[in-house]
């Protein structure tokens, strides 16, 4: 099954709020990741938390990690128009990378 | 930051051509590269990984004859669509990784498909 599924969805907001987006794996993790693709392109790595960090901290991306709960968010503070984009985490699991579903975010200016 | 190359990134071609498309990281060596199929709207299929001088292991359902990968060397993996049909029409994503499980994998910008 694959691992570093999140919560399919959504997510349209104005230019400034902030972003939340859920992820949820199944299985035990080496590292989570979270990457950005924009329409047609290919994906940008944003941040990697590994099993052991809780919390990690990139410019206006914030990650937290839960293994108890096998969750994982991404926050994107001050939302900006560029921020739109599609947003996947994944997993490492078997030497590969496992993508969730992804969440489409819409930034409004 | 860490680059990869893939090119080209679109094709538009007749029913039972083959397609090479290539990927390269530029300013790392490449331990180990992925490629993915990705439909619209909808999240990355890993296919096959490679490492340097191996053979392609392939995912279950993704034909090896069909889709050949070639690692030749530390920068350079090549994805061959083989007699391609309207149904092999998809969006190519490789990627490209060092040494470790703990490094993160970077990404080419993608490969359009069309096949007539």
């Amino acid at each position: 099954s694959q691992q570093g599924e999140e919560d399919p969805q959504a997510l349209s907001i104005q230019e400034g709020e902030n972003a939340t987006m859920n992820c949820s794996y199944k299985t035990s993790i080496n590292n989570l990741q979270w990457y950005r693709q924009n329409s047609g392109r290919g994906l940008v790595h944003l941040i990697l938390i590994r099993s052991n960090e809780r919390e990690k901290h990139s410019g206006r991306l914030r990650v937290t990690l839960d293994t108890s709960k096998k969750s994982s968010s991404l926050l994107i503070t001050a939302s900006r128009a560029a921020d739109t984009a599609s947003y996947f985490c994944a997993d490492y699991g078997n030497n590969r990378l496992a993508f969730g579903k992804g969440n489409q975010v819409v930034v409004i200016p | 930051g860490a680059v990869v190359s893939q090119h080209p990134s679109w094709v538009i071609c007749k029913s039972g051509t083959s397609v090479k498309i290539e990927c390269r990281s530029l300013d790392f060596q490449a331990t180990t590269m992925f490629w993915y199929r990705q439909f619209p709207k909808q999240s990355l299929m890993l296919m096959a990984t490679s490492n340097e001088g191996s053979k392609a292991t392939y995912e279950q359902g993704v034909e090896k004859d069909k889709f050949l990968i070639n690692h030749a060397s530390l920068t350079l993996s090549t994805l061959t669509v083989t007699s391609a049909h309207p149904e092999d029409s998809s969006f190519y994503i490789c990627s490209a990784r060092a040494e470790t499980a703990n490094q993160p994998q970077h990404f080419g910008d993608g490969t359009r498909l069309s096949i007539l």
